[in-house]
């Protein structure tokens, strides 16, 4: 079965420093995708960066990247040079191979705040 | 640029009322999703429809029905709503991407449904 675990229920990061959101995934497959989403207080979610597992470059979106390490199945976002605007929920998901590409799984979140 | 839009947006009903949450893109997708997010569980996957006139059960589908009778909307249904169906009803549509798997999903603004 398919899995996403965020181990960081909350996290806190000082304005302007870099913050690292940790995810790991299980799965046997060898060929899947790894998403992060931000939820602002105001509840939309906002698609912010993907990684394919065949990716062989890090993936980078503006202040976002992912370092992604699939010997280790993990896929965690970092954030440089924080802003108040960041604070927020962060979600990783996994979406599976083609036979079960339907499925995107999510992990519990990380609720991020960034002090001034 | 409506994207994915969901009716109502807030409901508070009684136990054992039923109602309808509906969702609309207008995107093309094939695929669309109903999840629900509780605190700290991250979303769940109820039910997700791979094109027209069909559906398929997620994680959490005990409670719910769906409806896809046209490809741009997903209905989610509440028979006999309970308590324990208090929570935030996310909406979301994908397509399959490039790639097979880059597609993110878009999602609606979130229902909050209250079960008294």
């Amino acid at each position: 079965a398919q899995k996403i675990t965020q181990t960081q229920p909350g996290m806190f990061v000082q304005e302007k420093e870099a913050v690292t959101l940790d995810c790991t995934y299980d799965t046997s497959d060898p060929s899947y995708g790894l998403f992060w989403y931000k939820q602002p207080s105001s509840g939309e979610m906002i698609f912010l960066i993907y990684q394919g597992s065949y990716d062989q470059q890090n993936a980078t979106e503006g202040r976002y990247s992912l370092n992604f390490q699939k010997a280790r199945k993990s896929a965690n976002l970092v954030i440089s040079a924080s802003q108040l605007g960041d604070s927020a929920m962060y979600f990783c998901a996994m979406r599976p191979p083609r036979y079960n590409f339907n499925k995107f799984y999510f992990g519990s979140g990380t609720k991020l705040n960034v002090k001034p | 640029n409506a994207g994915v839009t969901q009716t109502p947006k807030f409901r508070v009903l009684k136990t054992g009322q039923s109602m309808t949450l509906l969702c609309a893109q207008d995107m093309n997708h094939e695929y669309m999703y109903w999840y629900r997010q509780d605190p700290g569980m991250g979303l769940r996957l109820i039910h997700y429809s791979v094109g027209e006139g069909t559906t398929a059960k997620g994680e959490v589908p005990d409670g719910y029905n769906v409806s896809r009778l046209k490809k741009q909307n997903f209905l989610l249904g509440l028979e006999s709503a309970a308590p324990s169906q208090t929570s935030v009803y996310f909406c979301a549509s994908s397509s399959l991407g490039e790639r097979w798997n880059t597609g993110e999903l878009f999602f609606g603004e979130g229902s909050r449904l209250t079960v008294l």
